[in-house]
């Protein structure tokens, strides 16, 4: 099994501020990795696929890039609505999401 | 419009069963892959279990492995788990998700909105 890793577990950040969130794979995914928001009381969504392509009606603001055991998703310059709960996940074989990172109001 | 719709959640006594459904809506049922992802109050997303298009393939987390089983009715536009000897740790949120393609070994472009089980004495 694949362990997923995320950090940090919580970032604090200000509105207008650059966030990254960092996933790293016990053992090479190529480029088989997601990224989903989850709000609460909410489902997750897609945000990125193969590590860096965008899901379609994501902003642009949002970014992908890694290959192999680590990876990074990039909010250039955080809304308010971005505020949440972010999960990787690997899908070189059978799918494994990483814990989280809660991304919050500084 | 893809729709999602899980049901068969409820409250039942550790040692029992359970059997969720999730009705699909506004794709071809019978060209994806299908999972069943669940959330702990409070905890982050586990993958449970994932069946292919033509149920010839299934996977399943090592926490679920011989207690729960997936299913598909693609005449009925319908996914399954069946949970037996429920324990207290599977209390969750199940969300029933669809794989962006048919084997199941992707990533999920659409879920529904999640199904509660309590499993408590």
């Amino acid at each position: 099994e694949i362990v997923m890793t995320q950090s940090p577990a919580t970032l604090s950040v200000s509105p207008g501020e650059r966030a990254t969130l960092s996933c790293r794979a016990s053992q090479s995914v190529s480029s088989n990795l997601a990224w989903y928001q989850q709000k609460p009381d909410q489902a997750p969504r897609l945000l990125i696929y193969g590590a860096s392509t965008r899901a379609t009606g994501i902003p642009a603001r949002f970014s992908g890039s890694g290959s192999g055991t680590e990876f990074t998703l990039t909010i250039s310059s955080l809304q308010s609505e971005d505020f949440a709960l972010y999960y990787c996940q690997q899908y070189n074989n059978w799918p494994f999401f990483g814990p989280g990172t809660k991304v919050d109001i500084k | 419009e893809v729709q999602l719709v899980e049901s068969g959640g409820g409250l039942v006594q550790p040692g029992r069963s359970l059997r969720l459904s999730c009705a699909a809506s506004g794709f071809t049922f019978d060209d994806y892959a299908m999972h069943w992802v669940r959330q702990a109050p409070g905890k982050g997303l586990e993958w449970v279990s994932g069946i292919n298009w033509n149920s010839g393939r299934m996977g399943y987390a090592d926490s679920v492995k011989g207690r729960f089983t997936i299913s598909r009715d693609n005449a009925k536009n319908s996914l399954y788990l069946q949970m037996n000897s429920l324990r207290a740790e599977d209390t969750a949120l199940y969300y029933c998700a669809k794989d962006i393609g048919s084997l199941a070994t992707n990533y999920f472009d659409y879920w529904g909105q999640g199904t509660l089980v309590t499993v408590s004495s």
